[in-house]
């Protein structure tokens, strides 16, 4: 059971550039979620899926694209690299139950540490 | 709109010295309440939470209580060891949503 997985680990990208960060998931959950943690900021959602088939924009969205690729894989691209994207991408997941979501923990994959020059 | 609002770090302790990391939250309707612990290269990962107001979360000593009337969710520990430093987010899950908004982080540092 390796919960959640993301890759790469580290991606060093040129402005303009495109890259797409793969996450899946094996405990069977509904809802995932891709953040950035930048310094000071905390997590910040940039998109999510509540469920298989559909995904809905987070606080930060510009800039970023998703694909719930089936109920286990959910990734994020980036089709034109800024500097300003340079951050620690965390993808998560949680059992999201209709009405019941909110009380769910999230569980959280190890990171991607993206630099964009 | 819903936010949450932590102290800001870095916190720093001697081993044994009691703990806490403040958390006030701004929210409609009736959120859960989270915290997470993130160590050094890692992700996130739930420590404790609170679906109601009055519950008490706890987890390896750390103990945080809804209160609804003052809005806070504040994290304590009796004492802390080197090994609890780390950075540690309050959340609250928007009811009748799938979103969660978290805090900018508090990084504790335990000097033995």
């Amino acid at each position: 059971n390796a919960g959640v997985t993301q890759t790469p680990k580290f991606q060093v990208l040129k402005t303009g550039q495109s890259m797409t960060l793969q996450c899946a998931q094996d405990m069977n959950h509904n809802s995932m979620y891709w953040y950035r943690q930048d310094p000071g900021m905390g997590l910040r959602l940039i998109y999510y899926s509540a469920s298989e088939g559909t995904t809905d924009k987070g606080e930060v969205p510009n800039g970023y694209n998703v694909s719930r690729l089936n109920k286990r894989e959910f990734s994020l691209r980036l089709e034109s690299a800024a500097p300003s994207q340079t951050s620690v991408y965390f993808c998560a997941s949680s059992e999201g139950a209709s009405g019941a979501s909110s009380y769910n923990e999230q569980f959280f994959g190890p990171g991607t540490r993206l630099t964009v020059l | 709109g819903d936010s949450v609002t932590q102290m800001e770090g870095p916190v720093t302790l001697s081993e044994e010295a009691f703990l806490t990391i403040n958390c006030t939250y701004t929210a409609t309707g009736y959120p859960s309440l989270f915290w997470y612990v993130q160590y050094p290269g890692e992700g996130l990962q739930l420590l404790l939470k609170a679906t109601k107001a009055d519950d008490k979360g706890s987890n390896k000593g750390f103990e945080a209580t809804y209160r609804k009337e003052t809005t806070s969710f504040h994290l304590e520990k009796g004492s802390v060891q080197v090994s609890d430093s780390a950075v540690y987010f309050c959340a609250l899950g928007i009811s009748g949503t799938y979103k969660y908004i978290f805090g900018t982080g508090t990084r504790l540092k335990v000097l033995a």
